[in-house]
């Protein structure tokens, strides 16, 4: 069965630096991968969506990138803040590539604490 | 726009006891999905709608059953409870249908507990 995991529950850094936080997967080929943030007792938040035959994906202080070879993504916030504190979660589409289900699965998430 | 509208926000029972989660999106969307979050599981996905009139099971489906009742609505039954079903019910929705890449646009979360 597929089965996603996130680098680690929780990563610490201070204000300034760059966060990376890691998605691998595995028996999967998704044709994408999301990443949403979820703060604490509230509903996730779509950030990037990136395809299988894109390698980058940049939005403002945040990038994405998708190594369908290693099976992997890493997502990148640079010259990070408190207010980026968060949960972040990666997310990939079913292995039912073409056809009209449409499903969405989630990995546990990576709790990140920015300190000033 | 409300976006995604999930009710109730918190909700007790004791085992046994049936209770539907409602959901209401106003975005035009085709596909409606529920997800339970729990500590350390994240969000696993019970049933999805790709479209009005359609439905399907997720991961965990066992006790639960869904209803789509029309392009905007999609609600959550449980027929009777179970102390294991203690967790965050979400309610999300897609544009999308087919081979749809699109974003998700969640709900703000149904807190049920039962005793």
């Amino acid at each position: 069965s597929q089965k996603i995991e996130q680098n680690s529950e929780a990563l610490n850094i201070q204000e300034g630096k760059t966060a990376t936080l890691t998605c691998n997967y595995t028996n999967y080929s998704p044709a994408y991968l999301q990443w949403y943030r979820q703060d604490p007792g509230r509903g996730p938040v779509f950030l990037l969506l990136i395809r299988e035959n894109e390698k980058e994906k940049r939005k403002e202080r945040l990038k994405v990138t998708f190594d369908t070879t290693l099976k992997q993504s890493l997502f990148h916030i640079t010259a990070s803040q408190p207010a980026d504190s968060a949960t972040y979660l990666c997310a990939l589409d079913g292995n039912d590539r073409g056809s009209t289900l449409g499903r969405l699965y989630f990995g546990r998430g990576t709790q990140l604490t920015v300190w000033p | 726009n409300a976006g995604v509208t999930q009710t109730p926000k918190f909700q007790v029972l004791k085992t046994g006891q049936s209770m539907t989660l409602q959901c209401a999106q106003d975005m035009n969307h085709n596909s409606m999905y529920w997800y339970r979050q729990d500590p350390g599981m994240g969000l696993r996905l019970i049933y999805y709608s790709a479209s009005e009139g359609t439905t399907d099971k997720g991961e965990v489906p066992n006790g639960y059953n869904v209803s789509r009742l029309n392009k905007r609505e999609f609600s959550l039954r449980l027929e009777s409870a179970a102390p294991s079903q203690t967790s965050v019910y979400f309610c999300a929705s897609r544009r999308g249908t087919s081979g749809s890449h699109g974003e998700l646009f969640f709900g703000e979360g149904s807190r049920l507990t039962v005793l």
